[in-house]
């Protein structure tokens, strides 16, 4: 089954404590992003990549850092996570970086940091 | 950066009414998708219309691309409780896609 997959799907963490966020997906795609969806700012775009090995900011990248070794993989890592970002993350992906392309999201993770 | 302003921001009626939402921008897109998301789930593409005046229908779900390819309806025809969510519309350009903030819709029974 084709599909993105995230995880974990709920974490509890202090503030400063370093976390990873794992995605993957199965279908070859090339683009992969992360996005963050909060109450009343919806879905914004965190990093992004265009294929292995090449990353590019989106618009809230602050406070996060992310890498493309792999096609399937596109981890996203807090290095000092903070109460604000406290979150759902999406993680999506589609074939190629083209904007008309639709883009498969993974089912969410919802982090908290106290 | 372009902004998409989605309408109503929240809408609840009664199974069998009839409804649209509208996602609205000063930008021209070169496509503009649709996308549903259910709680606890990411959102799921609908449909992606390219071509100004373009209408798509999917089942009771109609998708009409503005002329000037500005903006973008979705109308739904006898309500189902199963349509309940929240509505998605994203543009694409030369950022990449940009996110409407999303319509939630209540479908009561």
């Amino acid at each position: 089954e084709a599909q993105v997959t995230q995880n974990p799907r709920y974490l509890i963490t202090v503030t400063g404590k370093k976390l990873t966020v794992t995605c993957s997906q199965n279908m070859n795609h090339e683009y992969m992003s992360w996005y963050r969806q909060d109450p009343g700012l919806g879905l914004r775009q965190i990093y992004y990549s265009m294929n292995v090995e090449v990353t590019d900011k989106g618009d809230v990248p602050e406070g996060y850092k992310v890498s493309r070794k792999e096609k399937r993989n596109f981890p996203l890592i807090l290095e000092s996570p903070s109460p604000n970002q406290t979150s759902l993350y999406f993680c999506a992906s589609s074939l190629t970086g083209y904007s008309n392309q639709p883009q498969h999201f993974g089912d969410g993770t919802r982090l908290s940091i106290l | 950066t372009q902004l998409l302003e989605q309408s109503p921001q929240f809408l609840s009626i009664q199974e069998g009414e009839n409804l649209t939402v509208y996602c609205n921008s000063s930008s021209v897109f070169s496509s503009l998708q649709w996308y549903r998301q259910e709680p606890g789930e990411g959102p799921v593409l609908l449909v992606t219309v390219v071509t100004g005046g373009e209408v798509k229908k999917l089942k009771r779900l109609t998708f009409q691309f503005g002329d000037a390819r500005k903006d973008s309806s979705l109308h739904i025809t006898a309500a189902q409780p199963g349509d309940t969510g929240l509505y998605l519309c994203a543009g694409g350009g030369a950022d990449g896609l940009t996110f409407g903030k999303g319509t939630h819709l209540i479908i009561q029974p």
